[in-house]
């Protein structure tokens, strides 16, 4: 059982450059989110899905851009790298309730990071 | 404006003893939160939760204690090893789909 997968898991881009973090679970998760943690900062939402072709913005979405094609896949897109975007990028997952909750299981399942490095 | 405060960055702890990471809140609409715990080179993975309907929750070394009113919550780990050496972090649902995380607290329990 995968989880939920990473790819690439470093990246060093320059500046203008663009670029897509790719992520996968194989848990079935109807749920799926994009969070960056920067020192100091914790971990902050980007991106995130509820779902195939459901997609909203979270706490820090600009220069983000996501989409939810299918379940499984939800893919990050840096479409011209800044330095402020050098940060380790957590992909996570969960089940979601009809009424909106993550509350069932309390859990966030997350991939291991992808450190991506702007010069 | 941070909603979920760890104001210790940093923690240093017997091993045996009582280890305690502190976590403050803003929202008072925030009613449910978690505890995660980070090695390095890791994502965070899920350690124990609480409901704002609960004051206590404990899962085997684990307890997390929610005090509502004071808008904090703790977590206690008894008796404290070296393999729990990591970043915890808390978390409150804030609305629908949001989590809100604070910046961490570094434990590191010493043989």
């Amino acid at each position: 059982n995968a989880g939920v997968t990473q790819t690439p898991k470093f990246q060093v881009l320059k500046t203008g450059q663009s670029m897509t973090l790719q992520c996968a679970q194989d848990m079935n998760h109807e749920y799926m989110s994009w969070y960056r943690q920067d020192p100091g900062m914790g971990l902050r939402l980007i991106h995130y899905s509820v779902g195939a072709g459901i997609t909203d913005q979270g706490e820090v979405p600009n220069g983000y851009n996501v989409s939810r094609s299918t379940t499984e896949d939800f893919p990050l897109r840096l479409l011209s790298a800044a330095p402020s975007q050098t940060s380790v990028y957590f992909c996570a997952s969960s089940y979601a309730l009809a009424g909106g909750s993550l509350t069932n299981t309390g859990e966030l399942f997350f991939g291991e990071g992808s450190r991506l490095t702007v010069l | 404006d941070q909603q979920v405060k760890q104001n210790s960055p940093s923690l240093s702890v017997q091993e045996g003893r009582i280890s305690i990471l502190n976590c403050d809140y803003t929202n008072s609409m925030f009613d449910y939160f978690l505890w995660y715990k980070k090695y390095p080179a890791e994502g965070p993975t899920f350690l124990i939760s609480i409901s704002s309907i609960k004051d206590k929750n404990e899962d085997g070394r684990f307890t997390v204690f929610l005090n509502k009113s004071a808008k904090h919550l703790s977590l206690h780990i008894v008796p404290s090893q070296p393999g729990d050496s990591a970043v915890y972090f808390c978390a409150a649902e804030s609305g629908t789909y949001k989590y809100i995380f604070g910046t961490g607290t570094r434990l590191k329990v010493l043989a």
